[in-house]
Order: structure tokens, then C-alpha cells, then sequence
């Protein structure tokens, strides 16, 4: 069982489309990663949220933290083949125990 | 800066072979974690290094795993002997502060297959 869990496990949309993945837990964290992962390579931070309800935007992505520090949420606004990739979440409880949850697939269709 | 560094790229071995994968971490920084990445288990933490000291192995599967970080510059993940399930792609990343919300840099990944 998933520490993390990630929802949905795989999405598929047309370019253009809106799209939310999620994040979610019953533990709380400290602190809350997202990372994007494209085929052959190793993931890419995107984001850090730490505080509860926090919101963070990076262009055409926003990114929320639950106002429990237990869920976090990725919007993506008018997606583009470029976001094609793999997302994972990554919660922090301390310094260093960490957990990835399994991810999010996302393929965006020209 | 070239980012992290590993070798090989794709490793294919038969079962029962010693396998030995590396890492260059960023020159400056003081972390190193080995991850493993698989569809079923997705992306876990194997062990970490600070100053070259191992902190946390308590994600190494078996004693089989075994990991070294002689100097700041290079560290060695080694399986042995290798089994089919060992099959998985391995990570390296280096973070100047830590993982607790500090960014991590990862390698491009090392993919295993044991025949």
C-alpha cells in the first residue's frame, strides 16, 4: 500500500484540455514535492509547497497543498504534448523520510 | 555543471552475476540517494548518504544490496548475486541540504534487466 496515493493513475486528453491530478494521504507532511518525470530520464522538481493551503503557480500549472498538510493537487491549464510525462508527488514527515507516490501518467495528444 | 552522473546506462546480466552500478553526484553537494524505480512499486528510497557517511538504509530490500560512498565525488550501488527482480531502473540524485524539502537532482538513471 501507497503511502502517497496518486489519482488518476493515467490520464490521456487532447491538447488544449484542463486537467487536475491528485495527491493524497493520511499522514501529514511537512513539506510536499511535485517532480515531472519524461521516458530515459530521472524527475525534475517542479514545486515545493510547505504550508497548508499554500497555493503556487508556474505558469500554466498550480499547484495546491491541502489545508491539512495531507493532500495536494496539480492543475494544468490549456495542456500541450510538452507536459507529456510521468508527475509524482513526494511527501516529506522530517528531514529526510521522505515517500514518492506512484505517479501519474499523462500523455497530452496534438 | 554536468548534473549527476551515472554508468551504465542499461545493464543486462544473468541471474546470479554481481552487478555494480555508479554515481557522480554535484560537485558540492553533501546528500546522495540511491533510488529504485518499478511499475509495481513505483520510485522507492534504497539509502542515503551525508558527507559520504550512509544515514538510512533501512530501503535496501535484502543483503544482497549493498552501497559504498568512498569520497564526495563517487558512490557505488552493488547487487550480488542479482535475481529477475532486481530488474528495475536505479537512481541516483544528490541535494545540497537534504531531502526535506529541498530539491533533488537525479540522474538520468541506470535500467537494469537480470535475465
Amino acid at each position: 500500500t501507497q503511502l502517497l496515493e496518486q489519482s488518476p493513475q493515467f490520464l490521456s486528453i487532447q491538447e488544449g484540455e484542463n486537467l487536475t491530478v491528485y495527491c493524497n494521504s493520511s499522514s501529514v507532511f511537512s513539506s510536499l514535492q511535485w517532480y515531472r518525470q519524461e521516458p530515459g530520464e530521472g524527475p525534475v522538481l517542479l514545486v515545493t509547497v510547505v504550508t497548508g493551503g499554500e497555493v503556487k503557480k508556474l505558469k500554466r500549472l498550480t499547484f495546491q497543498f491541502g489545508d491539512a498538510r495531507k493532500d495536494s493537487s496539480l492543475h494544468i491549464t490549456a495542456a500541450q504534448p510538452g507536459d507529456t510525462g510521468l508527475y509524482l508527488c513526494a511527501g516529506f514527515k522530517n528531514n529526510n523520510d521522505m515517500r514518492f507516490g506512484a505517479g501519474t501518467r499523462l500523455t497530452v495528444k496534438p | 555543471d554536468a548534473g549527476v552522473i551515472q554508468s551504465p546506462r542499461h545493464e543486462v546480466t544473468e541471474m546470479g552475476q554481481e552487478v555494480t552500478l555508479r554515481c557522480k553526484p554535484i560537485s558540492g553537494h553533501d546528500y546522495l540517494f540511491w533510488y529504485r524505480q518499478t511499475m509495481m512499486r513505483g520510485l522507492e528510497l534504497l539509502i542515503y548518504f551525508n558527507n559520504n557517511v550512509p544515514i538510512d538504509d533501512s530501503g535496501m530490500p535484502e543483503d544482497r544490496f549493498s552501497a559504498k560512498m568512498p569520497n564526495a565525488s563517487f558512490s557505488t550501488l552493488k547487487i550480488q548475486p542479482s535475481e529477475p527482480r532486481d530488474s528495475a531502473v536505479y537512481f541516483c540524485a544528490s541535494s545540497s541540504r537534504g531531502a526535506g524539502g529541498n530539491e533533488q537532482f537525479f540522474g538520468p538513471g541506470t535500467r537494469l534487466t537480470v535475465l
